[in-house]
């Protein structure tokens, strides 16, 4: 079974531009979780997705969105980039229960310049 | 709000030697603890997974204890290879949400 893919891996962009960035879930989870992970903050959660619907969502700005497909696939959105928006964006999926194990994709690395 | 610490922040052992890293954390309402780990520049690779209901979990050379009550775990690395080097995170289940600590990254000397 395929596991979770992030796509871009890397990208590169200036201050005040804007990022989609998406993740496939592995075939059957429903459930899928954005993280941020910089060296300063560590491993930031951002939203959890479930059948489409937004479950959770962490302590970040308005200017980081995301949604959730019908396939499960999700992609998360960050409006009018900023220096410390730079970081590894992490996504994990699951079968979507508060039990079930969360596996994570390799993440895209984002810099802003 | 959920803290989650790891201590120690880093660990350097020869090879062969047995690994103990701790992790506590402050709010015992959790579903389970999950144990990570990272290579640099690389996501995460999920290694055990404890159940709140459950005290121990098992994998080849790694063992993890979870005391939910005083809010720690252990995890165990016995006979540590070079190979083993990496951070080490773990994270807490709660409302649909993992919290992590910060990790111990560990140096294996061959």
């Amino acid at each position: 079974k395929a596991g979770v893919t992030q796509t871009p891996r890397y990208l590169i962009k200036t201050r005040g531009q804007q990022v989609t960035l998406s993740c496939s879930p592995i075939s059957g989870h429903r459930s899928v979780s954005w993280y941020q992970q910089t060296p300063g903050q560590g491993l930031q959660f951002l939203f959890e997705y479930f059948s489409e619907t937004q479950r959770n969502k962490g302590n970040f700005p308005g200017r980081f969105s995301g949604r959730q497909f019908s396939n499960s696939r999700s992609e998360m959105n960050v409006s009018t980039l900023e220096l410390g928006d730079s970081a590894l964006y992490l996504c994990a999926s699951s079968l979507g229960g508060p039990t079930d194990t969360q596996y994570f994709g390799p993440g895209t690395r984002l810099t802003v310049l | 709000k959920q803290e989650v610490t790891q201590i120690p922040a880093a660990l350097s052992v020869p090879e062969g030697e047995n690994l103990v890293l701790n992790c506590s954390f402050t709010d015992s309402a959790i579903y389970n603890l999950q144990w990570f780990r990272q290579d640099p520049g690389k996501g995460l690779t999920s290694l055990l997974l404890i159940q709140s209901s459950q005290r121990e979990q098992t994998s080849g050379r790694l063992n993890a204890s979870l005391d939910k009550s005083s809010g720690r775990s252990t995890l165990y690395i016995a006979a540590s290879q070079p190979g083993d080097s990496a951070t080490y995170l773990c994270a807490v289940r709660d409302d649909y949400k993992l919290s992590f600590g910060a990790g111990t990254t560990v140096t294996v000397r061959a």
